[in-house]
């Protein structure tokens, strides 16, 4: 099993550009999730989904979109990127909401 | 008030040390607890779930006090390979679940 998997491991962006983090998982989980990670803070969550075709907004939802269209697969996209965006961006997925939560490698991305 | 919060460190100790890590929490609605640990540039990995009677493994024991509001991590004959940051890790439950991350614990483990 290769558990939780991310695309790509880095990027740097402008102001301005697009772009879109794949994450994928093979533990048959329900729950996935992404978080971004910055110095001093913890991991703050931007969105999750309960299952395919479902998502739902975290607590720093602005400036992303997330889909779901596969039980595997949950797609991060920033449609305007900001330098605020800059950030390490972990997806993660769990069998239920209660249960332990298996991170992937994480997303370093710049955006200058 | 953070919901879940922290001791930053770093802590500087020596290979063999005992050190302890604290982490309070502030809903009363919390319902399951963990310790995560995050090697540097790394993803977090589950160390620990923490159980209301306290649980052990190896050297490291966890233990939750709900009337107080804070678990702990004891790490014993700290080693090398213990240098990393310690996450706690909350789940509230409110109508539905919510996990909060704690900012970590930086340990730097010295030979």
């Amino acid at each position: 099993n290769a558990g939780v998997t991310q695309t790509p491991k880095f990027r740097v962006l402008k102001t301005g550009q697009s772009m879109t983090l794949l994450c994928a998982q093979d533990m048959n989980h329900e729950y996935m999730y992404w978080y971004r990670q910055d110095p001093g803070m913890g991991l703050r969550l931007i969105h999750y989904s309960v299952g395919e075709g479902t998502t739902a907004k975290g607590e720093v939802p602005d400036g992303y979109n997330v889909s779901r269209l596969k039980k595997q697969n949950f797609l991060l996209g920033l449609e305007s990127a900001a330098p605020s965006q800059t950030s390490v961006y972990f997806c993660a997925s769990s069998y239920s909401a209660a249960d332990t939560q298996y991170f992937g490698p994480g997303t370093r991305l710049t955006v200058l | 008030r953070k919901e879940v919060e922290q001791d930053p460190g770093p802590f500087n100790v020596p290979e063999g040390a005992t050190v302890a890590f604290n982490c309070t929490y502030s809903n009363s609605a919390s319902q399951s607890f963990f310790w995560y640990r995050q090697d540097c540039r790394k993803e977090p990995k589950l160390l620990m779930s923490v159980y209301s009677s306290g649980n052990e493994d190896g050297r490291f024991t966890a233990q939750l006090n709900r009337a107080s509001q804070y678990i702990s991590l004891l790490i014993r004959d700290s080693k090398l390979s213990d240098s990393a940051t310690y996450l706690c890790v909350v789940n509230i439950y409110t109508g539905g679940f919510k996990t909060i991350f704690g900012a970590g614990t930086r340990l730097f483990v010295k030979a």
